[in-house]
Parts: structure tokens; sequence; C-alpha cells
């Protein structure tokens, strides 16, 4: 079970589009079930759920945060980037494997 | 309000047992499933394992199967982690999730509860 494959940082302007990736294996992230979230955490906070299922944004999470999905990887794109965006993210998806859960490597965003 | 709160955390020498609790409020506890999820310091997310409505089905990451369990009171709205056998790489800050949809969308956490394995 091994973590799911994030870049270390990501960084853009206020305004600009960014998009992580996350990839894994057809047993995880490319396999049957398209159960694959994204998380923020800030520094010292636990973290949030942006996405669900792959592209489905539970409420109250802008529509700014979207999610997708290509054979093993999926991304997450931050449109329109602002300061509080400034965090960590991290995919998870659903692995065959145990079952059981896989966390990504984790992505540091940094807003110039 | 709608809360997880964990508590238990704290020091332990390697080899020690702790048990973690994380209290529910707010929302209906016995209908969703629960997982742990840690993160060692300065590091990133690691799912734990979890734990289906009626605590009749449990599944943990291979690192701690044997060593740690997971269970639950849903009359108490209570879910644990029992940890035997620590290593100084169990220490992290453990968190309680709940799984919304059962397909590890974890949609509301605890603040977490610090473990420290050492000498």
């Amino acid at each position: 079970q091994s973590a799911l494959t994030q870049p270390a940082s990501v960084s853009g302007s206020p305004g600009q589009s960014i998009t992580i990736s996350c990839t894994g294996s057809s047993s995880d992230v490319g396999g049957y079930y398209e159960f694959v979230s994204w998380y923020q955490q800030h520094p010292g906070k636990a973290p949030r759920l942006l996405i669900y299922d792959v592209s489905n944004r539970p409420s109250g999470v802008s529509n700014r945060f979207s999610g997708s999905k290509s054979g093993n990887t999926a991304s997450l794109t931050i449109s329109g980037l602002q300061a509080e965006d400034e965090a960590d993210y991290y995919c998870s998806s659903y692995s065959s494997y145990g079952p059981s859960y896989v966390f990504g490597t984790g992505t540091e965003v940094t807003v110039l | 309000e709608v809360q997880l709160v964990e508590s238990g955390g704290g020091l332990v020498q390697p080899g020690g047992s702790l048990r973690l609790s994380c209290a529910a409020s707010g929302f209906t506890f016995s209908s969703y499933w629960i997982s742990w999820v840690r993160q060692a310091p300065g590091k990133g997310l690691e799912w734990v394992g979890n734990v289906n409505q009626d605590g009749g089905t449990t599944h943990h990451v291979d690192s701690i199967k044997g060593r740690f369990t997971i269970s639950r009171d849903n009359p108490q709205n209570s879910l644990f982690l029992q940890m035997n056998s620590l290593r100084p790489e169990d220490t992290a800050v453990y968190y309680c999730a709940r799984d919304r949809y059962g397909r590890g969308s974890h949609d509301l956490w605890g603040q977490g509860t610090l473990v420290t394995v050492s000498s």
C-alpha cells in the first residue's frame, strides 16, 4: 500500500489556476471504483474535504475547486487562486488491496 | 454542534499500550463508517483503518495489523483505537474522521490527539 504520488509543491499567482496531480495504479486511482477524494490542510489544523468521488464537491466548498481523473492519475484544479488557498493538499483513493484507503504524498501550494 | 473529539493521547514507551477515544456529537453516529487517520510530525496523512456502522467490520493498513484494534460503542457515540506493541514510528497525531458516503469521503474530522512513542 504505497502512498499515491503528488508533486511536493505547486505555486501560482493570485487569480491564476493551478493543477495538482495524484498518480496511483490500477489497484487504486485507476481501479473500478471512482472513490478519489481531495483534502486541504492548513498548518496545525485538521484536513478539510474538498472533493469526493473524483469530482463532487460537498456543500460549502467553493466551485473554484474541481476534480477529474484519467487512467491512474487524478487531478485537483484550483482556479482563481487566492491567498487563503495556501495550504497542503492531499488526494486519497480507495484501494482494492485490503480493502483500504491510501493518501497521496501531499502537495504544498504557495500563492506568490 | 456536529463534532468529533479525540482523547487519550500521550507519551508511551516502546512496546507499551494506549487507548484512544473519539466522542461524536450532533449527528447519528451509528449511521456512518468512521476512520482513524494519523499524521507523523511534519509528514503526510496515513489512513490507519476504519469500522462500519455496527462495528462488525473493520479494515486496517498492514503496518498496524495485529497491534491495533478499532472498535465502537454506538450507544455511547464513541469510537476507540486500542494500540499495543507501540513503536517509535507510530508517533503521530491521530484523527478520527466520519466517512460521509462510505467511500473515503471524510467530511468531519476531530482536532486530533498526539501520541508520542519514546523512551
